[in-house]
């Protein structure tokens, strides 16, 4: 058990919807970063939050946004869903600094109809 | 753009042999991960490497890290069945993933 938490496990819905994940990090953990993994695109960083600010940003689509709250936990919220954006998001975290290892929760599935 | 490769892309290797998972990048970097992900599971996080010549060991694992050549390599020494999993290498700038290895030990 790494201590982070992602809910729901499993998310269905249909184009154009839009859908919010959350993520609990290991206590005491101040940075979440988020990631998206599919078979065509493989796994890919989206954006990284630290203390409640962003901190870092990778491939994160327009569509999507992210936001960290003043007791740590993050979501991540995507907007109208399109096929291609079905996929495993994962959500990490760590104490903060880029030498800390990373502990990622189990996921959430999301599958789009 | 920094761009990742990693190779193979798969392995099989029977249990007991060496065998090396090499990481190449792109652009300047001095921090790069590798992490484990087992089929239908999360990842676990295996190694930071934090700069040239770094060196690190766990179990039957070594990672390293040439930051001139631009690469990284993941030695698997006398593999055990327990060690089939899916590796990848990330390379701090943006992040950026490599394919993954796909590793099968065979008895």
């Amino acid at each position: 058990d790494s201590g982070v938490t992602q809910t729901p496990k499993h998310l269905i819905t249909a184009t154009g919807q839009r859908v919010t994940l959350r993520c609990s990090p290991r206590s005491g953990d101040l940075s979440v970063y988020w990631y998206q993994q599919s078979l065509d695109q493989g796994l890919q960083f989206l954006i990284q939050y630290y203390n409640g600010e962003e901190r870092a940003k990778g491939n994160i689509l327009e569509r999507f946004s992210a936001q960290q709250f003043p007791d740590l936990h993050s979501e991540l919220n995507l907007s109208s869903l399109e096929l291609g954006d079905s996929a495993l998001y994962f959500c990490a975290s760590s104490a903060g600094g880029k030498a800390q290892p990373q502990h990622f929760g189990d996921g959430t599935r999301l599958s789009i109809l | 753009e920094l761009k990742v490769e990693q190779n193979p892309l798969f392995l099989s290797m029977q249990e007991g042999k060496n065998y090396t998972i090499y990481c190449n990048y792109s652009t300047t970097s001095d921090r790069l991960y590798w992490y484990r992900q087992d089929p239908g599971k999360s990842l676990e996080s295996l190694f930071v490497l934090l700069s040239n010549g770094a060196v690190k060991q766990e179990g039957r694992l070594m990672a390293s890290l040439d930051t001139k050549a631009r690469l990284s390599t993941l030695h698997i020494t006398a593999a055990v069945h327990d060690l089939s999993a899916t590796y990848f290498c990330a390379v701090d700038g943006d992040m950026r993933f490599g394919a993954g290895t796909r590793l099968t030990v065979k008895p």
